[in-house]
């Protein structure tokens, strides 16, 4: 099992610029999330899905759009980069049916906007 | 709402000290997870341990020991004799539920250790 990827590994965009990342898991995992971290400030969450064709907003979401068209899949996408959206973002899931189940972490795609 | 404070940013020990990590929470529920993840210099996230809040036995994982207390909102975290395979990015995290009753982790900032030899 490959687990939880993330495509691109590292990009640098410049402002108003548009890019979509891309999350993959092969645990048949029902929740999928997306975070951002950035320097003295954790991880925060930016949109989840709890399952296939269903997302919602986490704590920081403006400026990103999300979908999860295929269960193994959720897609984060920046329509015009900002400098402010420069920081390395990190896909995870969870098997979901309670809040004991860890979640799983992607290797993150460090993302720079100039 | 629900919070986690992890107050120390930075601890720089030398091999072979004991450390604790702290870690603070908040929350209104009665039933709620918590969690501790690794983040060596490589990136990657990795899970340490989850503790539920009915559950408020110590845990001892080799080097790695958890102290949870209810009574202070704490879920420390122990390593004895320190190595410099330790050095990382802490955090703490706690569960809650969003929408739709999906569970959702809010971290603390993380706390970093440096092992230094």
């Amino acid at each position: 099992n490959a687990g939880v990827t993330q495509t691109p590994k590292f990009r640098v965009l410049k402002t108003g610029q548009s890019m979509t990342l891309l999350c993959a898991q092969d645990m048949n995992h029902e929740y999928m999330y997306w975070y951002r971290q950035d320097p003295g400030m954790g991880l925060r969450l930016i949109h989840y899905s709890v399952g296939e064709g269903t997302t919602a907003k986490g704590e920081v979401p403006d400026g990103y759009n999300v979908s999860r068209l295929k269960k193994q899949n959720f897609l984060l996408g920046l329509e015009s980069a900002a400098p402010s959206q420069t920081s390395v973002y990190f896909c995870a899931s969870t098997l979901g049916q309670g809040p004991y189940n860890e979640q799983f972490f992607g290797p993150g795609t460090r993302l720079t906007v100039l | 709402a629900q919070k986690v404070t992890q107050a120390q940013t930075e601890i720089s020990v030398v091999e072979k000290e004991d450390v604790t990590l702290d870690c603070v929470y908040e929350t209104r529920d009665t039933t709620y997870y918590l969690f501790w993840y690794k983040q060596p210099p490589s990136g990657e996230l990795v899970f340490l341990i989850r503790r539920n809040s009915f559950d408020e036995q110590n845990e001892i994982s080799g080097r790695y020991s958890w102290n949870f207390q209810k009574s202070t909102s704490s879920f420390n975290f122990t390593i004895t004799a320190s190595q410099v395979v330790d050095s990382a990015v802490y955090f703490c995290a706690l569960s809650e539920l969003g929408q739709g009753g999906s569970e959702k982790l809010v971290f603390g900032k993380g706390t970093k250790l440096t092992v230094n030899p």
